[in-house]
């Protein structure tokens, strides 16, 4: 069975400030693994995603993740903070399951303050 | 220019009842999707269902059922509800495999 971890509930971070929200993962072979973003009585958004190639992905906003298979680790990251970046960070992995079903993690809350 | 809605935003209802959700995606995406939020905003999901292909999350229960009138829409039934149901539930859509997922707005659910 496939699993994502997010360790930290909350991370906060001053503006202007690099940030990093971790995630790992748990999958029996490759997996196909996203990042997506919540904001307060919204929908989530999709940030970014690895499938394969550079271990550096970069997605919306300026956010960016690495990929690093040898610790199952694919944590967001962002080099300046922005006080709107505050939102719920949801790591996801599918791991080729039938559906195309994604697992998500517990969710991080990220808080920039100015 | 939505391109995944939702319907009602909000739905308040008394234990026993049956109610319905309904989703529409104008993005022509193929595949169509469920979750379930908790109070504690865990994401789980319910379903999806592609080409009329369904499959299901082995934890949900038969009370939940998604219905696809067509390739661009996707409506949760849910029987008899109880008062664990009450979440916020999302609806999806994606191309095909291995590519991002399209949410709604979410609709939250209250039982009483």
């Amino acid at each position: 069975a496939q699993s994502v971890a997010q360790p930290e509930d909350q991370v906060n971070v001053a503006e202007g400030n690099p940030l990093t929200v971790k995630c790992t993962y748990s999958v029996s072979g490759n997996p196909y693994l996203f990042w997506y973003v919540q904001y307060p009585n919204r929908g989530l958004q999709f940030l970014l995603k690895y499938i394969t190639g550079d271990n550096l992905v970069k997605g919306s906003y300026g956010f960016e993740a690495e990929f690093n298979k040898s610790q199952t680790s694919f944590h967001l990251k962002k080099p300046s903070a922005l006080v709107s970046d505050s939102a719920l960070y949801f790591c996801a992995v599918n791991h080729n399951n039938a559906g195309n079903m994604l697992t998500f993690g517990g969710g991080t809350r990220l808080m920039v303050k100015p | 220019d939505t391109a995944v809605s939702q319907t009602p935003k909000y739905l308040v209802t008394q234990m026993g009842n049956d109610k319905s959700i309904k989703c529409e995606q104008n993005l022509g995406h193929d595949t169509m999707y469920w979750y379930k939020q908790d109070s504690k905003k865990f994401l789980k999901i319910m379903f999806s269902y592609n080409n009329k292909e369904l499959i299901i999350n082995e934890t949900v229960p038969n009370r939940f059922s998604p219905k696809s009138p067509d390739k661009a829409h996707l409506n949760l039934h849910i029987n008899s509800l109880e008062l664990g149901d009450s979440a916020v539930y999302f609806c999806a859509s994606s191309q095909s495999f291995a590519v991002e997922q399209y949410f709604g707005p979410g609709t939250r659910l209250t039982v009483t």
